[in-house]
């Protein structure tokens, strides 16, 4: 079945590095756009940042623009997540989620992963 | 960035009630709309996208409506599962933007 497994997280000092990955089963992941979603604890949804279906073209909330960099490798069907420079405020639950339609960018979420915790304390 | 306007915060209602949530966008994004539900532990889930097309086996108890810049999700009758927090998203343009999420409690 259509599935998508993050991993990655876990506590890093502020200032320091992290990468989150994303794998994808069930369906062609080359075909659709996937996104980073996060949720600090006790708030709401944050979206973080996309990438195309090809890799081409990417998009980032400001709050994370020139610290985090998304990016995937369609041959081992894996998006990532290179989060730098982390702060005590990027502590949250990632979720990472795929386009509903193929070879778009730009659509609702349809599926979701199950998230990945990251915490940012000294 | 595109505003979204979500209300109650939180409600509390009983099993068979109706309910609704509002979202409101700062600037039109035509249908460009998506209702998610959360339950606690859980990631979200899609019902509606663009608006007020169900999701796939998403119950049709469920709904949801466009008028302008306002929006809404309407459950016709609670069910025990129901109760969760509820969260619109416009994806019109970057960044997507969520609304602050509304909780539907039992009374």
């Amino acid at each position: 079945q259509v599935q998508l497994v993050g991993s990655g997280g876990g506590v890093v000092q502020p200032g320091r590095s992290l990468r989150l990955s994303c794998a994808a089963s069930g369906f062609t992941f080359s075909s659709y756009a996937m996104h980073w979603v996060r949720q600090a604890p006790g708030k709401g949804l944050e979206w973080v940042a996309v990438i195309s279906y090809d890799g081409r073209e990417t998009y980032y909330a400001d709050s994370v623009k020139g610290r985090f960099t998304i990016s995937r490798d369609n041959s081992k069907n894996t998006l990532y997540m290179q989060m730098n420079s982390l702060r005590d405020e990027d502590t949250a639950e990632f979720y990472c989620a795929r386009d509903r339609q193929q070879l778009v960018l730009g659509d609702a979420f349809d599926v979701w992963g199950q998230g990945t915790t990251v915490i940012v304390s000294s | 960035d595109i505003q979204m306007t979500q209300s109650p915060s939180s409600v509390s209602a009983s099993v068979g009630d109706r309910v609704t949530i509002t979202c409101r966008a700062s600037q039109g994004i035509s249908t460009w709309l998506v209702w998610y539900q959360q339950k606690p532990e859980q990631a979200p889930k899609s019902l509606i996208y663009a608006s007020s097309n169900l999701e796939s086996g998403v119950p049709s108890r469920f709904s949801g409506s466009a008028s302008g810049t306002d929006f809404t999700l309407t459950i016709s009758s609670l069910q025990p599962e129901d109760f969760a927090t509820y969260y619109c998203q416009q994806y019109k343009s970057y960044p997507y933007t969520f609304g602050q999420g509304t909780k539907l409690e039992i009374k």
